[in-house]
């Protein structure tokens, strides 16, 4: 079982906008930063933003992140076929001293 | 380019033992913590370890404390991850993961291709 909360599913048209959201606790959410990855069929995952809000290099500004106490949310503008994809959250446990995962989020785009 | 190649995986029988290595290209190595990430076929992405740049600190996920030993040579700009009495559960394709900083941030900006790791009788 997760530290990180995703939901397991979520669905959109193209062109519309999702957003995934990611749950944790005051000892990592609410107090280190998060990531969020992409992870195409059969591939590696993809870093797409980093220090909660951040983007690397080459990820197009459709993607957004942000974080609100113990929470976090990837938000998706002008969705594409080829965003489907998981996508995953990650942040540090200051408490077990771990690095934690959220369970993943199947996107599909209808 | 930033690059990252693992080997060394392939099936093993349970209480087994196996080394994966990892390669790094392309970027400064000694400067990055590092980390091995693992996902089970079908299943979500779960961190094994980490170590950092200089080797003084590294962590362990519960799941694999006592068995999995990480470590690197910068000199080789390689990372290993020596895996011991493995079980069924440790069946997964195990990726390098390079942290986005010196001291590693917990999260990673490159990933290798992964390696397959199968654990079976």
């Amino acid at each position: 079982q997760s530290l990180l909360t995703q939901p397991p599913s979520v669905s959109a048209a193209p062109g519309q906008t999702v957003t995934i959201s990611c749950s944790g606790s005051s000892s990592n959410i609410g107090n280190h930063h998060v990531c969020w990855y992409q992870q195409l069929p059969g591939t590696a995952p993809k870093l797409l933003i980093y220090d909660n809000n951040k983007r690397p290099s080459g990820i197009p500004d459709r993607f957004s992140g942000s974080k609100s106490g113990t929470s976090a949310t990837l938000g998706i503008t002008g969705l594409q076929a080829g965003d489907e994809a998981d996508y995953y959250c990650g942040s540090w446990d200051t408490s077990l001293s771990v690095v934690v995962f959220g369970g993943g989020t199947e996107l599909t785009v209808l | 380019e930033v690059q990252l190649v693992e080997s060394g995986g392939g099936l093993v029988q349970p209480g087994g033992s196996l080394r994966l290595s990892c390669a790094a290209s392309g970027f400064t190595f000694s400067n990055y913590a590092m980390n091995w990430v693992r996902q089970a076929p079908g299943k979500g992405l779960e961190w094994v370890s980490y170590i950092r740049s200089t080797s003084d600190l590294i962590y362990y996920a519960d799941s694999v404390k006592g068995r999995f030993t990480i470590s690197r040579d910068n000199a080789k700009n390689s990372l290993y991850l020596q895996m011991n009495s493995l079980r069924d559960e440790d069946t997964a394709v195990y990726y390098c993961a390079k942290d986005i900083v010196f001291g590693g941030s917990s999260q990673f900006d490159t990933w290798g291709q992964g390696t397959l790791v199968t654990v079976s009788s």
